[in-house]
């Protein structure tokens, strides 16, 4: 069973339309990061989340924790071909150096 | 900039074989990870250190063995491959842990078990 459940699995959607990921547990996490995965590479940082209710943006993507730092969404605006990829949410429910991903969200925005 | 570097990039071995897949980082961290990656089930940690002569286990270390002898290098072994084992395989390191840590990766590894 996967700690962290993202969802949906695959979201397909035309350019310029929005979409929103979630990412849920039952556990309690000290930080959650979203990380972006092209085909054939490793995963890469996009933001990191520490206190419950935080709400961050980067250009056209805004990410936001739960207040009970249980869940967390990214919400992507007028998605771009640019944005497909696999978003994987991970979270660390303790202090500590030990990540758990979620089994991620592939994204397809056609053009 | 290199930052963590993989080799080999794909490998088919047969059931059985052993082999180990290298990892280098250039970037003076000391925590390194060894992660695969199977479809819909995102990323298991195997092994990871947090300097150089310590590691320690992660959620799915059975089948595997890794050393730490200095900064830089973190190897991973497959002793007796099983197919199983087939996956894509990942190296990573940070400069610390904690909140805020950012983990980078390198570019994976795929490796299948005939």
């Amino acid at each position: 069973t996967q700690l962290l459940e993202q969802s949906p699995q695959f979201l397909s959607i035309q350019e310029g339309e929005n979409l929103t990921v979630y990412c849920n547990s039952s556990s309690v996490f000290s930080s959650l990061q979203w990380y972006r995965q092209e085909p054939g590479e490793g995963p890469v940082l996009l933001v990191t989340v520490v206190t419950g209710g935080e709400v961050k943006k980067l250009k056209r993507l805004t990410f936001q924790f739960g207040d009970a730092r249980k869940d967390s969404s990214l919400h992507i605006t007028a998605a771009q071909p640019g944005d497909t990829g696999l978003y994987l949410c991970a979270g660390a429910t303790s202090n500590d150096y030990k990540l758990s991903f979620g089994a991620g969200t592939t994204v397809t925005v056609r053009a | 900039n290199a930052g963590v570097t993989q080799t080999p990039k794909f490998r088919i071995l047969k059931i059985g074989q052993s082999m180990t897949l290298q990892c280098t980082q250039d970037m003076n961290h000391n925590y390194m990870y060894w992660y695969r990656q199977d479809p819909g089930m995102g990323l298991k940690l195997i092994y990871y250190s947090v300097g150089a002569g310590i590691t320690d286990k992660g959620e799915v270390p059975n089948g595997y063995n890794v050393s730490r002898s200095t900064t830089e290098d973190f190897p991973l072994r497959l002793e007796l491959a099983a197919p199983s084992q087939t996956s894509v395989y990942f190296c990573a390191s940070s400069p610390s842990a904690g909140q805020g840590n950012t983990i980078y990766f390198g570019e994976g590894s795929w490796l299948t078990v005939v």
